[in-house]
């Protein structure tokens, strides 16, 4: 089946420092990724979407200076948390879309949990 | 209003036991329909998609309303491996995006 990976799985940095984030399907070709973040007990938010060879879209309050994306290839997207703070710890998670199957071909990477202390 | 709404739970069933969890979302637009399962601290991950006739895969049925814009799980002979949050997910044809509930934990116990 349809493989993304997503590093790293883990993460603590220090307050102030970058931290980039890779999502790469395996197996197929996605021009669509998607980043999400979730907090403890609540729901996936979507923070952007991440189009191949454009700029990506931002959901409404999410800094788009803050969480850079980069989708240089149909097989690997990266978000970048610059000069992160305590209040970014969170689970980070993408997911791509087969641009074969469509809607019914998203698959998600297995997430980052970011510490910043 | 949010774009997809669902019970949080928990549902605390024991095994064996038939549960069902219902979601309801706002865009009539919509046009794809999933529930996805989430363990803990881990990724989603499909669990079936939901078709307008209604469709099941073993112990697992879901059912699509549309007038009612509401959307069934109904799962059969509960395992304790069931134990996770079933999360409701609606793709807007227009949003060209996944929009997520909040999700219903179920716990199932021996």
């Amino acid at each position: 089946g349809a493989v993304v990976s997503q590093h790293p799985s883990r993460v603590i940095c220090k307050s102030g420092t970058s931290v980039k984030i890779e999502c790469r399907s395996l197996d197929f070709q996605a021009t669509t990724m998607f980043w999400y973040r979730q907090f403890p007990k609540q729901s996936l938010m979507l923070m952007a979407t991440s189009n191949e060879g454009s700029k990506a879209t931002y959901e409404q309050g999410v800094e788009k200076d803050k969480f850079l994306i980069n989708h240089a290839s149909l097989t690997l997207s990266t978000l970048t948390v610059t000069s992160a703070h305590p209040e970014d710890s969170s689970f980070y998670i993408c997911s791509a879309r087969d641009d074969v199957r469509g809607n019914y071909g998203y698959t998600f990477g297995s997430g980052t949990r970011l510490t910043v202390v | 209003r949010k774009e997809v709404e669902q019970d949080p739970g928990p549902f605390n069933v024991p095994e064996g036991a038939t549960v069902a969890f219902n979601c309801t979302y706002s865009n009539s637009a919509s046009q794809s329909f999933f529930w996805y399962r989430q363990d803990c601290r881990k990724e989603p991950k499909l669990l079936m998609s939901v078709y307008s006739s209604g469709n099941e895969d073993g112990r697992f049925t879901a059912q699509l309303n549309r007038a009612s814009q509401y959307i069934s799980l109904l799962i059969r002979d509960s395992k304790l491996s069931d134990s996770a949050t079933y999360l409701c997910v609606v793709n807007d044809l227009y949003g060209n995006k996944l929009v997520f509930g909040a999700g219903t934990i179920l716990r199932v116990k021996s």
